[in-house]
């Protein structure tokens, strides 16, 4: 996973355009990937996820998109909005058959929204 | 939805006390979680649980303890707290794959 400092890199967004958010994960075995946004004062919260055999996911308003060559995983939000700023995070597992269901997560990327 | 309750959203309490954080999930899952987090070093897991009186340690288990003696709740204990013990603990619940948490409890150990 990555390893940040104290601060989380962030990630300026016009409210209107279009975001994107990039995670780097650790272990070329992970088959099952996630996206949390997580607001202040909140636990974090499910966004989208995608499988290994999958390269792009589409939500309502978001896409996922997974490169499993170089190991990267990206959160596009399309028109963002206010209500959008948070930390996102992403998690990988190992197995999707893995009953144990245990996640390794990234550190997160504060995503703040300008008017 | 799935429905994941934290007792206690803000907790204070002094070194050396027995700390029990209470999580209960509505929807029946097998697989619980209780993890901490800080600032810079993520979600980190704590223990986790399978099955009603199963559980299996995490990445930093110690100084920690739970039990699970009912399918709907998992309780994360610290035997003696300390002050590096302060931080946002949270509970997940897992289904289908993914797991959704709980608002977390902030603990402060003074």
């Amino acid at each position: 996973g990555e390893s940040v400092g104290l601060h989380l890199p962030t990630l300026s967004v016009q409210e209107g355009d279009n975001s994107i958010i990039n995670c780097a994960y650790s272990n070329s075995a992970s088959d099952y990937f996630i996206w949390y946004k997580q607001e202040s004062g909140k636990g974090p919260q499910f966004i989208i996820d995608i499988r290994s055999n999958m390269d792009k996911r589409q939500g309502q308003r978001v896409t996922v998109l997974l490169n499993k060559t170089v190991k990267h995983l990206s959160l596009q939000i399309a028109a963002t909005q206010p209500g959008d700023s948070a930390v996102y995070f992403c998690a990988e597992r190992l197995t999707f058959s893995d009953s144990w269901g245990k996640l390794q997560f990234g550190a997160g990327t504060q995503v703040v929204v300008t008017p | 939805d799935v429905k994941v309750t934290q007792s206690s959203r803000y907790l204070v309490k002094r070194t050396g006390e027995k700390v029990f954080l209470e999580c209960v999930q509505d929807m029946d899952h097998e697989n619980m979680f209780w993890y901490r987090q800080d600032p810079g070093l993520g979600l980190r897991l704590i223990y986790f649980s399978y099955d009603v009186k199963m559980k299996e340690k995490g990445d930093i288990p110690e100084g920690y303890s739970v039990s699970r003696e009912k399918k709907e709740r998992f309780s994360l204990i610290l035997e003696s707290a300390s002050t590096n013990q302060t931080s946002m603990y949270l509970c997940a619940s897992m289904v289908t794959g993914s797991q959704h948490f709980g608002d977390g409890t902030r603990l402060s150990i003074l």
